[in-house]
This record gives C-alpha cells, sequence and structure tokens, in this order.
C-alpha cells in the first residue's frame, strides 16, 4: 500500500483563509520534508520537519511521529500560495518516498 | 545562491527512440536526482548519484540509464520511450549524502512520446 497519503486531493479557499493539509505515512521514518510545487514549475522546500513544530512566516508544519502525521497550515492565505503542496517522507539516507500532493488554489 | 538548470524544457518523441535529459547545477552538490512525476503519483526516484562517477538505482530505474561524469551534471536517458507516456522529470541536487539535507529542484522536462 501507499507508504504516504496527503488529504485533500484538492482544497479551494477564499483569499483570507487559513488551509490545513495533512500528510498520514504508513510506515517508520527518519523525517518529513514539505515541498511547494509552483503551476508547471520547480520544487522547493518548505520544512524539513523530523518532529514538532516549525514556523515560517505564515506557514506552520507540525509532525507528530507517533501518530504518523504531519499537516501544513497556512494562515491568511494569498493567492500567490496556490500550487501543489507535497510531503516526502524520508527513508533513510536521502530516500524520499513522496506524497501525490495537494493542489491549493485561493480565489481573489 | 545557485541554480539548477535541465534542458530540453520540453521533449517530444518517437516510440521506440533514445531519449536523453540534461541537468546542471552550480550548487557544487555532491548528490544529484532523476524523480519522474505523472499527474496523480507523485514522485518517483528513478537513478540518484551520491558523487560524481557514482550511479545508484532508484525505485523505477528499469527503461532509464543514467551518468554522472561531471560533479556538475547528471543526465537522464530514456532507452526506448514509449508510446502514450507523458511525464515530468525533475532533478534535484543535495549537498551531501546522507539524509537531513534540502534538496534542491530543477523546473523540469515534460516528456510526450508519439
Amino acid at each position: 500500500g501507499q507508504q504516504v497519503q496527503q488529504s485533500p486531493a484538492s482544497l479551494v479557499l477564499q483569499e483570507g483563509e487559513n488551509a490545513e493539509l495533512q500528510c498520514n505515512f504508513s510506515t517508520s521514518l527518519n523525517s518529513m520534508q514539505w515541498f511547494y510545487q509552483r503551476p508547471g514549475g520547480s520544487l522547493v522546500s518548505l520544512f524539513y520537519n523530523p518532529s514538532g513544530t516549525k514556523h515560517s512566516g505564515r506557514l506552520t508544519s507540525t509532525t507528530v511521529i507517533k501518530e504518523r502525521r504531519s499537516s501544513l497550515h497556512i494562515s491568511s492565505s494569498q493567492t500567490t500560495d496556490s500550487g501543489t503542496y507535497l510531503c516526502a517522507l524520508e527513508r533513510g539516507a536521502d530516500r524520499l518516498t513522496f506524497g501525490k500532493g495537494t493542489q491549493l488554489i485561493i480565489q481573489p | 545562491g545557485g541554480i539548477i538548470t535541465q534542458t530540453p524544457k520540453f521533449l517530444i518523441g518517437q516510440e521506440g527512440q533514445k531519449l536523453t535529459l540534461k541537468c546542471q547545477q552550480n550548487f557544487n552538490h555532491d548528490t544529484m536526482y532523476w524523480y519522474r512525476q505523472d499527474s496523480g503519483k507523485g514522485l518517483r526516484l528513478i537513478y540518484y548519484s551520491i558523487t560524481e562517477n557514482d550511479l545508484q538505482k532508484g525505485d523505477l530505474s528499469e527503461g532509464y540509464d543514467a551518468s554522472r561524469e561531471k560533479k556538475s551534471s547528471f543526465s537522464l536517458t530514456v532507452t526506448s520511450a514509449q508510446k502514450n507516456e507523458m511525464a515530468v522529470f525533475l532533478c534535484a541536487s543535495s549537498i551531501s549524502w546522507g539524509g537531513a539535507e534540502t534538496l534542491y529542484f530543477g523546473s523540469g522536462t515534460r516528456l510526450t512520446v508519439l
């Protein structure tokens, strides 16, 4: 079965609303990473988060290892936040297993 | 800062053709990767290279060859393109091998096979 599951598959919000993206994993992990992919573009690393909570501007990542989940919270969303958000499970030494992604659309 | 450059951006080939994708990075990173991204399937690792002249198979290496003749470049060859194949191939690099490193990605090569 799939080791990394992301939800929701897509999310449409109005500008200013908060977004909550989830990542659940079925195996043990060394770490979890979150990436942002611009429409038709490259991936940008948002967080490297093995456990606990990390903040970066309007973004917050929380990983709870014993519950095998990680979340990405975007507060006061903006239209420029639109794109695909991918989580990736690090199984060991540079072997990342990616989820299928959440497509986020922020409408003005 | 650095950049990862993938060429070409768009690649259209015929069934059975051998096709080569190129990737250059100026981060001076040791480790480089090739991922394939299919719609609805996330990213899957094809090959990675820990250092110059090293090659390691990923989860999806069958049907592909790779080459790391220089530290700054990593090329991927589709040995026999499959008809109706359409995917984005993403190159990435990281400072070193061993986990806990941020990956930096190129903007991808979009492959279409007619």
